[in-house]
């Protein structure tokens, strides 16, 4: 079974609009982490945001947040205001546990193109 | 400081080779993951290590691949034989450790062509 879907292959936004790329994973640990990396075409993978199983805030960085549902077990990143530099592959990823290693899974990924 | 390094950028090589795959993490990072990402898919997990411990090589696709990594720094993959369908970009990851959350750091890749 995925440990981590992401069901849109791609997106697009206008630019300045706010968009929601969806996020659900599965686990059975209570301990987990949520993040979210970006990949533009140079192919470098950004560490965009974190949400700890545990946190009960929301997490935001700067334009990005993260929408935790955790009984839905959905982790969206909403990107306000986009910008045309934002157009990339955006993956979720999940750890379980405490540790490394292969409890470390990302999704399939979305591709975000922001128009002008 | 200094990011994630990987060499060489690009590889072309011909079915049946050997290849090695450089990465230097950053530097004081004891975690170094290593992954495979075939075109337009998501990261496939191959290895990691964490300091000295043994390294977790669940993720390796078959017994021509192998890492190994010098204490807290430098590693290789070696994929020996190759095949078309290793063609495929490597990503080498490194983590601090320990403290929440953990997130990697991804150098910018070697994309390998097998020719």
């Amino acid at each position: 079974a995925q440990k981590i879907t992401q069901t849109q292959p791609g997106m697009f936004v206008q630019e300045k609009e706010a968009v929601t790329l969806d996020c659900t994973y599965d686990t059975s640990d209570q301990s987990y982490g949520l993040f979210w990396y970006k990949q533009p075409s140079s192919g470098e993978m950004i560490f965009l945001i974190y949400q700890g199983s545990y946190d009960e805030q929301n997490a935001t960085e700067g334009r990005y947040s993260l929408n935790f549902q955790k009984a839905r077990k959905s982790a969206n990143l909403v990107i306000s205001a986009s910008q045309l530099g934002d157009s990339a592959m955006y993956f979720c990823a999940m750890r379980e546990g405490q540790n490394y290693g292969q409890n470390f899974v990302f999704g399939p990924g979305t591709r975000l193109s922001v128009l002008p | 400081g200094a990011g994630v390094s990987q060499s060489p950028s690009n590889k072309v090589t011909e079915k049946g080779k050997d290849v090695e795959l450089r990465c230097d993490p950053i530097s004081g990072h004891t975690a170094l993951y290593w992954y495979r990402q075939r075109l337009g898919q998501g990261l496939e997990f191959l290895i990691y290590f964490q300091g000295n411990s043994a390294p977790d090589k669940s993720g390796l696709p078959s017994d021509r691949f192998s890492a190994e990594r010098t204490g807290e720094s430098v590693s290789t993959l070696t994929i020996q034989r190759t095949q078309q369908e290793d063609s495929a970009v490597y990503l080498c990851a490194s983590s601090s450790n320990p403290g929440l959350p953990y997130e990697q750091y991804f150098g910018p890749g070697t994309r390998l062509t097998v020719t």
